[in-house]
């Protein structure tokens, strides 16, 4: 089982709703980070918080919001998304150093906007 | 020039077969490499990270090669469980952030 818990798993919004994905980790790893995977293709980085401050926001559109309430919990708030948004939301953690440990992920969750 | 990349394959071989996959990145000051396996619709999972040194586990043996800028994945007697695409990821020098290669699919056939 995955340490790092994603909710919900699957998800359908319409172009209009407002929707939030929620992550959670217990492994005390103090960066966290948002990714984004398209059928066939390679997760592509979203958001990275480290020490629940966000540091890196790699230009993604203002319909997507990211939140770090603590050290364990991390939301991604969806809004007025449009079909191409359509994808496997990744969250995933790792201790301050990622370069020397690598991530953990979630399982995902799958967003469908209609 | 993409900062990693893999061939996609995908690589069909029969089981007990060893195989291959090599990776390339393009930021020399890159200090950390690893191998993530991915099983269709699931998450990315830590297969093993890439030591100067070369490293083993069980079948598989990660190597690096600093000079070429490349990594390299082998796996002996390769098992039909073993069927999954197989991610190079690199880190970049700067934060935490580790980028990923699009993947070398490998099919395992009986």
């Amino acid at each position: 089982d995955t340490e790092v818990t994603q909710t919900p798993k699957h998800l359908v919004m319409g172009m209009t709703n407002k929707k939030s994905l929620k992550c959670e980790q217990h492994m005390g790893h103090r960066a966290m980070y948002w990714y984004k995977q398209k059928a066939k293709k390679p997760p592509e980085l979203m958001f990275v918080y480290s020490y629940e401050k966000l540091s890196i926001n790699e230009s993604v559109p203002s319909r997507f919001s990211p939140e770090c309430p603590n050290s364990s919990l991390l939301n991604l708030h969806l809004h007025a998304l449009q079909p191409e948004d359509s994808a496997l939301y990744l969250c995933a953690s790792s201790q301050d150093g990622a370069r020397v440990t690598g991530y953990t992920f979630g399982s995902g969750t799958r967003l469908t906007v209609v | 020039r993409k900062e990693v990349e893999q061939d996609p394959g995908p690589f069909n071989v029969p089981e007990g077969a060893t195989v291959a996959f090599n990776c390339t990145y393009s930021n020399s000051a890159s200090q950390s490499f690893f191998w993530y396996r991915q099983d269709c619709r699931k998450e990315p999972k830590l297969l093993m990270s890439v030591y100067s040194s070369g490293n083993e586990d069980g079948r598989f043996t990660a190597q690096l090669n600093r000079a070429s800028q490349y990594i390299s994945l082998l796996i002996r007697d390769s098992k039909l469980s073993d069927s999954a695409t197989y991610l190079c990821v690199v880190n970049m020098e700067y934060g935490n952030k580790l980028v990923f290669g699009a993947g070398t699919i490998l099919r395992v056939k009986s």
